[in-house]
Formats: structure tokens, sequence, C-alpha cells
């Protein structure tokens, strides 16, 4: 079964401080793609960072950075300097594709609290 | 910017009622999507297109939901009757699966489904 574990309902951190979201996924696959979402109060699902799986190279945007262990199945994302605009429930995902249709499977979400 | 629309934003309705969704994928995508979002069962996937032909709609209830795609610029998807249960966010996605990031995929800003 294909299933993406967030295990932090809920997180929070000061304000320029840094903070570590978890998630893990299990799979079959040896080709796919990871993905964290943010979705702040606006609902609105905004793609933060993605990972393919062959690439060793972890992924950077800016403030956000994953750390990916792929034998371990871990995909856990990293905010520098943390903004009271981060506050959001963030999601993982992945993405596989089986005889040529995509597959997406999300975690259930972290929601993060940035305080000031 | 181009993004995806999605209407209504909201939509209030009795039991019995016929809803439909209605979505605008990013201009060129050939891959659109539609999600349901609830507290109990986080993001699921409903069904999706490409280039305009169902490829998967495994995960929706046939009985009451149909998704079409009328055209390469408007997807809806119809709940005939509604229930209660039905009452969530609807979020259609799209993605352009002849680029490079074929994986990514964009958001609406999701339709906020009430069934009383």
């Amino acid at each position: 079964a294909q299933t993406v574990t967030q295990s932090q309902p809920e997180m929070s951190v000061q304000e320029a401080e840094t903070v570590t979201l978890s998630c893990t996924y299990d799979t079959s696959e040896s080709n796919y793609y990871l993905f964290w979402y943010k979705q702040p109060p606006s609902r609105q699902m905004i793609l933060v960072i993605r990972q393919e799986a062959y690439k060793q190279q972890n992924a950077t945007e800016n403030r956000f950075s994953v750390n990916f262990q792929k034998a371990a199945k871990s995909f856990s994302l990293k905010i520098s300097d943390s903004q009271l605009g981060d506050t959001a429930m963030y999601f993982c995902a992945f993405m596989i594709t089986t005889s040529g249709t995509y597959k997406y499977i999300f975690g259930t979400g972290t929601r993060l609290k940035v305080l000031a | 910017d181009a993004r995806v629309t999605q209407t209504p934003r909201h939509k209030v309705t009795e039991m019995g009622q016929e809803v439909t969704m209605r979505c605008q994928p990013i201009l060129g995508h050939n891959t659109v999507f539609w999600y349901r979002q609830t507290m109990m069962q986080g993001l699921e996937l409903l069904a999706y297109f490409r280039n305009r032909a169902p490829l998967d709609d495994s995960g929706m209830p046939k009985d009451r939901f149909s998704a079409e795609m009328p055209d390469a610029t408007l997807a809806t998807l119809k709940i005939q009757p509604s229930e209660p249960r039905d009452s969530a966010v609807y979020f259609c996605a799209s993605a352009d699966r002849t680029s490079g990031r074929f994986d990514e995929q964009f958001f609406g800003p999701g339709t906020r489904l009430t069934v009383l």
C-alpha cells in the first residue's frame, strides 16, 4: 500500500527560528516524486518544494529545504528564519506512475503556527 | 499570472439537490484532477482527466458523482442527489504532462460545499 505519514499534527515555532516537519512514506516503486504543499487559511494549496526520488541532492527553495533519505523513506521539510506568513497546514505528498497513470498520495498534514 | 479557477467558491444547498462545480485549468495544461478535502479523510483524489479523457475515477462514488470535461478549458464535477456527507472542500488541479515538470500540480482555490 502507498502511504504517507505525518506524525506531527501540530507544531509551533518562534518567528526567525528554524523548524523541521517530518514525513515518512511507503511505496514499492523506485521512481517517484515528493512534494511539500502549504495550505494557509485561505485554503489555497501552494507547492513549496519538490524532489525527484532519483536525485540524491536535497532540494532547496529559498528558506525551505528538504532532507531526503530514500533508504529510510523519509522526506522532512526544514523552514529557516520562520515568518508569520509561514503559518499554515503543510502536506507531504508523493506521486508514482502506474501503467501510464499518475497517482498522488497525500499525508494528513501538520498544522504549523509561527509565533511573534 | 496563470492560475486555476473554480466556481462557485462557496455553495450551500439542501439534501437531494443537484450540485455542479466548475473548474478552468491553466491554459495549455492537459491534465485535470478533482480532489475532496475533509477533516476526517484529508485530501482524496476523486478523478482525473488527460486530454479530456477520464483516466482514473476510482475514488469517486459512481452512484451520485460524475465528472466531465466538455472542452479543454472546462471541467465539471456534479453531485446528484447531494447528501450531507458530501460537505467538503472540492479542489481542482491541473498539470502539463508535456512539460519538464510534468509531476507538478497547480491547485485552484477550492469550492466549499455545505449540504444541509
